[in-house]
């Protein structure tokens, strides 16, 4: 079974630093999708970046980028030059390829973690 | 441009009645999922639908039954809604792209639901 581990409740970081938020995952299938998607106070889901498994450069929006370490099963998310406004909750998911293929669509996400942004 | 849109965004219910939450999206997406969300536990996928008449359950899917009639439309239904169906209710709906393998998301704003 997939499953996605967040294993940090809550971290703070500083206006205009780097932060990394880390995402762990398990699945026994060769072929998957990882997501970031970030929940702000307002409560929506908004996606910010997609890696698939097979990618052979690590995936980048803007100031985000996705670290991500196939052998260690771990995607974590780079946000740098951190804004006031990235202060939120941020959720990695992770989506079964493999199993898409014959029909089945679903994300599994992991249980989150709160960022916050000081000025 | 609407994307995903829920109603009602917030509703009391007493023990033991029941409601419906509709999810409508006009981007013409396949997939439609319902998911909950509750305080450190993420969010968990109750049922999922890949096309307009079919529907399928997820990870949470007791106490909850839905319908895909309309391909633009996913609703959500309690039968006998209970204290622990207190959570806020998240519909999305999505289109994949088999050439990635990327399906994104597109979330409505959320329901919140309490049952007393």
């Amino acid at each position: 079974a997939q499953k996605i581990t967040q294993t940090q409740p809550g971290m703070f970081v500083q206006e205009k630093e780097a932060v990394t938020l880390d995402c762990t995952y398990d699945t026994s299938d060769p072929s998957y999708g990882l997501f970031w998607y970030k929940q702000p106070s307002s409560g929506e889901m908004i996606f910010l970046i997609y890696q698939g498994s097979y990618d052979q450069q690590n995936a980048t929006e803007g100031r985000y980028s996705l670290n991500f370490q196939k052998a260690r099963k771990s995607a974590n998310l780079v946000i740098s030059a951190s804004q006031l406004g990235d202060s939120a909750m941020y959720f990695c998911a992770m989506r079964d390829l493999t199993r898409a293929q014959g029909g089945s669509e679903k994300l599994v996400f992991g249980k989150g973690m709160k960022l916050t942004v000081n000025p | 441009n609407a994307g995903v849109t829920q109603t009602p965004k917030f509703r009391v219910l007493k023990t033991g009645q029941s409601m419906t939450l509709l999810c409508a999206q006009d981007m013409n997406h396949e997939y439609m999922y319902w998911y909950r969300q509750d305080p450190g536990m993420g969010l968990r996928l109750i049922h999922y639908s890949v096309g307009e008449g079919t529907t399928a359950k997820g990870e949470v899917p007791d106490g909850y039954n839905v319908s895909r009639l309309k391909k633009q439309n996913f609703l959500l239904g309690l039968e006998s809604a209970a204290p622990s169906q207190t959570s806020v209710y998240f519909c999305a709906s999505s289109l994949t792209d088999y050439s990635t393998g990327a399906n994104v998301l597109t979330f409505g704003a959320g329901s919140r639901l309490t049952v007393l």
